[in-house]
């Protein structure tokens, strides 16, 4: 167990709905990592947030956000959801959010279905 | 596109063998390399790091080497259990926030 809690474990939704991902890190750690993981992409980062604020973005869809709130979970949000968007969703966090060498410790994830 | 990358996706073991995963990166300004196992079902789970000042280190049954002349770095597990069976991903760092996964290797042990 990476003490790193993601709900709900599988999600089923409709194209152009709107769903929200959650994520709990570890204790501890201030950063929190979003990516997803498609069979042709691999994993791909999406978004990280350091003690409330953003820190990086990559290949993250303007139909897409995040938000890091004061006691440190997280929550991806998706939006207009179309098929393509169905994937797994893995946060991952570590204790520093700087430039510094440090391990990141994933979630179980979220599978998300669009339908 | 990638900078890092595998290359073999899959690898087929007899149990009680050495396995060996290979990665070859491109960034040559990367500086900080993990290794990650992914069960299925479950996400990536963290084997053993290195950072580019090194060129070997070990871990319980598992050595990273890095090569940075030629970009290589290569995961090695001895006395390969059925446990091992999973995806292994190398994963690289250079001086960013976001970690750039390879594509990954599926290591398959036959008992």
């Amino acid at each position: 167990d990476s003490g790193v809690t993601q709900t709900p474990k599988h999600l089923i939704t409709a194209t152009g709905q709107r769903v929200t991902l959650r994520c709990s890190p570890r204790s501890g750690d201030l950063s929190v990592y979003w990516y997803q993981q498609s069979l042709d992409q691999g994993l791909q980062f999406l978004i990280q947030y350091y003690n409330g604020e953003e820190r990086a973005k990559g290949n993250i869809l303007e139909r897409f956000s995040a938000q890091q709130f004061p006691d440190l979970h997280s929550e991806l949000n998706l939006s207009s959801l179309e098929l393509g968007d169905s994937a797994l969703y893995f946060c991952a966090s570590s204790p520093q959010g700087g430039l510094a060498k440090n391990i990141q410790y994933f979630g179980a994830g979220t599978r998300l279905s669009v339908l | 596109g990638e900078s890092v990358g595998l290359h073999l996706p899959t690898l087929s073991v007899q149990e009680g063998d050495n396995s060996i995963i290979n990665c070859a990166y491109s960034n040559s300004a990367s500086d900080y390399f993990i290794w990650y196992k992914q069960e299925s079902g479950k996400g990536p789970q963290f084997i053993i790091d290195i950072r580019s000042n090194m060129d070997k280190r070990q871990g319980q049954r598992v050595t990273v080497l890095l090569n940075k002349t030629v970009k290589h770095l290569s995961l090695q597990i001895a006395a390969t259990q059925p446990g091992d069976s999973a995806v292994y991903f190398c994963a690289e760092n250079h001086n960013d926030y976001k970690l750039s996964f390879g594509a990954g290797t599926t290591v398959t042990v036959r008992a």
